[in-house]
């Protein structure tokens, strides 16, 4: 059974600071690893799709990056901003599944 | 198309009662998903639908749960005599049909926040 965990669990860095979210996989027989994002209330916002087949992609100030083989993926996120205060949410679909299993999220918090 | 809608956005009933939800996908996506988020946790898998046949469905997808996709573009999601710890967001996505090399990125609708009173 595909088991999902982040670390951390809730982060608080002043604004500019780089930062390094992690997301570790149980089972390292995944099709894709995407990356969300959830504003408090609302529903989740997709922010990089990682095939198993690649080493990483980027999309302006965030980087991620998967080591299947380790059961690893981390998100870089460049000169925070107050703007990207939310929950980000790692999730994998194991090969043969349609289904995202999901970690249960780093709270960000930037303070300006 | 602006993306997934979902209706209502919020639902309060009082226990023992039935609701319904529904999701409309991004036009021409044929893969349609519903998931479960409870407060601090990740969203659980419910039901997968591709066009209207639903292929996979979780055993947390009780007796009292069902979901449908009739014509294979919108998707109802039906809980009968609801309990407290049906109180929950139910989130839908939906994503096209994965191409030989394709991404297959799953977008989320707003969600329907349930209160069960």
């Amino acid at each position: 059974k595909q088991e999902v965990t982040q670390i951390p669990a809730a982060l608080s860095v002043p604004e500019g600071e780089n930062l390094v979210l992690n997301c570790s996989f149980t089972d390292s027989a995944i099709y894709n690893l995407q990356w969300f994002r959830q504003d408090p209330g609302k529903g989740l916002t997709s922010l990089l799709l990682i095939q198993s087949s690649q080493r990483e992609q980027t999309s302006g100030r965030l980087n991620a990056s998967l080591d299947k083989s380790s059961g690893r993926s981390t998100l870089y996120i460049a000169a925070s901003q107050p703007g990207d205060s939310a929950t980000y949410l790692c999730a994998v679909k194991n090969t043969g599944f349609q289904k995202l299993v999901f970690g249960t999220g780093t709270r960000l918090l930037v303070s300006p | 198309d602006t993306g997934v809608s979902q209706n209502p956005r919020h639902k309060i009933t009082k226990r023992g009662q039935n609701v319904t939800f529904r999701c409309d996908p991004i036009s021409e996506h044929n893969r349609l998903y519903w998931y479960r988020q409870t407060l601090g946790q990740g969203p659980e898998f419910l039901t997968y639908f591709q066009n209207e046949a639903q292929l996979e469905k979780s055993r947390l997808l009780s007796d009292r749960f069902s979901a449908e996709r009739p014509k294979g573009s919108f998707s109802t999601l039906e809980i009968q005599r609801t309990e407290q710890g049906d109180s929950a967001m139910y989130l839908c996505a939906s994503s096209p049909r994965g191409l030989a090399g394709g991404t297959d990125t799953q977008y989320f609708g707003p969600g329907t926040r349930l209160t069960v009173l």
